[in-house]
């Protein structure tokens, strides 16, 4: 079946720092693949998406692109803040009516 | 306001009892779930839900039931509380049911069995 696979969390960075959050992924068919965001005490968001080989997803100063040939979807972002310390959750989606399957989440704390 | 508002944000109850999760969602989405999220775990899905009167079991959905009588409303039952349903509890819905449309999370029910 499907699966997703994050690096394990806490990840503590200090502010400006460069963050990498590794994502790969196993699929049946051709997945989109998304990244959610979970601030304190708040529902998932969606961060970026990207919907076939070789897209970049991109905002709020966050990267990940679709590596069809490593089955991966890493999230970057080259200079974090204090605001986004958050719980960041991969997830693929197959097409045929599949449901969303989400990685275990990595919680990032970014500090002063 | 428009999206998707789950109730209670908090809930605590003992082993044994019913207890019943809402999920009200205003945009009319078709498709509507119900994730828990526990640590080691991420999110995991117990229901979904492709339209009213319409529901199929998803990862994991012993010892839970779903119903949807209407469009906007897919209610969470669990029909005699266990310890290890402690959990944080998600809502999401969703416009159709394709590979790149995202889904839409509520802000989650803290449920405490005690």
């Amino acid at each position: 079946g499907d699966s997703v696979t994050q690096m394990e969390g806490p990840v503590t960075l200090s502010e400006e720092a460069f963050l990498t959050i590794n994502c790969t992924y196993t699929a049946t068919g051709y997945p989109s693949l998304f990244w959610y965001v979970q601030y304190p005490g708040e529902g998932l968001q969606l961060l970026l998406k990207a919907t076939k080989a070789d897209d970049k997803g991109s905002n709020k100063g966050f990267e990940a692109t679709y590596r069809k040939e490593t089955t991966s979807f890493h999230l970057e972002k080259g200079s974090v803040q204090v605001s986004d310390s958050a719980v960041y959750f991969c997830a693929l989606r197959t097409g045929g009516g599949n449901k969303l399957t989400f990685g275990t989440g990595t919680q990032l704390k970014v500090e002063l | 306001d428009a999206g998707i508002t789950q109730s209670p944000r908090y809930k605590i109850t003992e082993t044994g009892r019913q207890v019943t999760l809402m999920c009200h969602q205003t945009w009319s989405h078709s498709y509507m779930f119900w994730y828990r999220q526990d640590l080691g775990h991420g999110l995991r899905l117990i229901y979904y839900s492709a339209a009213a009167d319409i529901t199929d079991k998803g990862e994991v959905p012993d010892g839970y039931v779903v119903s949807r009588s209407k469009t906007e409303n897919f209610p969470l039952t669990l029909e005699s509380a266990t310890r290890s349903q402690t959990s944080v509890y998600f809502c999401a819905s969703s416009a159709f049911m394709v590979r790149e449309v995202e889904a839409f999370f509520g802000q989650g029910t803290r449920l405490t069995v005690v």
